[in-house]
């Protein structure tokens, strides 16, 4: 099936840099989400968007929807340890529950140096 | 309070073998859905049900795919007969009516040999 082409794949950072990934598409979404997954676990929502140019913020999570519809973007400032993990965005078509299935992209690995 | 519940957490079986993995959703929660992880093709929808009922099952790869939801409180999905190509982790998600936030289990990691 499709899936959203994330970038970068994995990311290597120190404590307390700020991080950005973004996920891409060429095709349009209407609600764009972003899971966190930690190993050995499922994901877990972090931010939902659901207007194109919308910018959303959790704590230090900030997530922005593309103008175009075809991309999203999600920064993350002040990493701390507890911020490793697989980063998914994931897009739906419609803009309501009625169409469910979520298309999830590729992932981006998030490791901290000490 | 409890959240999705997956069992197997672990399966190791031989080709050919039926498996059977098993969910329980949050209570109250109206809808399922069951998920495919592997390195080559990520995290891959099988089939969700509303309120029971199967809506969409276009996920599920081929025929030897099945998944029930006999009652609110529990869905299975079952393989028969396993290949080791279906080795993944097999998550279940359950979400509240009318809410984003999808649920995850803990996931059943499934090795076929």
């Amino acid at each position: 099936g499709q899936q959203l082409n994330q970038s970068p794949q994995s990311m290597f950072i120190q404590e307390g840099e700020d991080v950005s990934m973004n996920c891409t598409s060429s095709s349009i979404f209407n609600t764009w989400l972003w899971y966190k997954q930690d190993p050995g676990e499922g994901p877990v929502l972090l931010i939902a968007l659901y207007k194109a140019g919308e910018l959303t913020s959790n704590g230090r999570l900030t997530a922005q929807f593309g103008i175009t519809r075809k991309d999203s973007f999600l920064n993350i400032s002040a990493s701390i340890p507890s911020d490793v993990g697989i980063y998914f965005c994931a897009g739906r078509r419609r803009p309501n529950f009625g169409n469910e299935k979520l298309t999830f992209g590729t992932g981006t690995r998030l490791t901290i140096i000490p | 309070d409890a959240g999705v519940i997956q069992s197997p957490r672990h399966e190791v079986t031989e080709m050919g073998q039926e498996v059977t993995l098993r969910c329980k959703p949050i209570s109250g929660h109206n809808s399922l859905f069951w998920y495919r992880q592997t390195m080559m093709r990520g995290l891959e929808l099988l089939i969700y049900f509303n309120n029971n009922v199967p809506i969409d099952d276009s996920g599920m790869p081929e025929d030897r795919f099945s998944a029930k939801m006999p009652n609110a409180s529990f869905s299975t999905l079952k393989i028969q007969p396993s290949e080791p190509r279906d080795s993944a982790v097999y998550f279940c998600a359950s979400r509240p009516r009318q809410q984003e936030t999808q649920y995850f289990g803990p996931g059943t990691r499934l090795l076929v040999l």
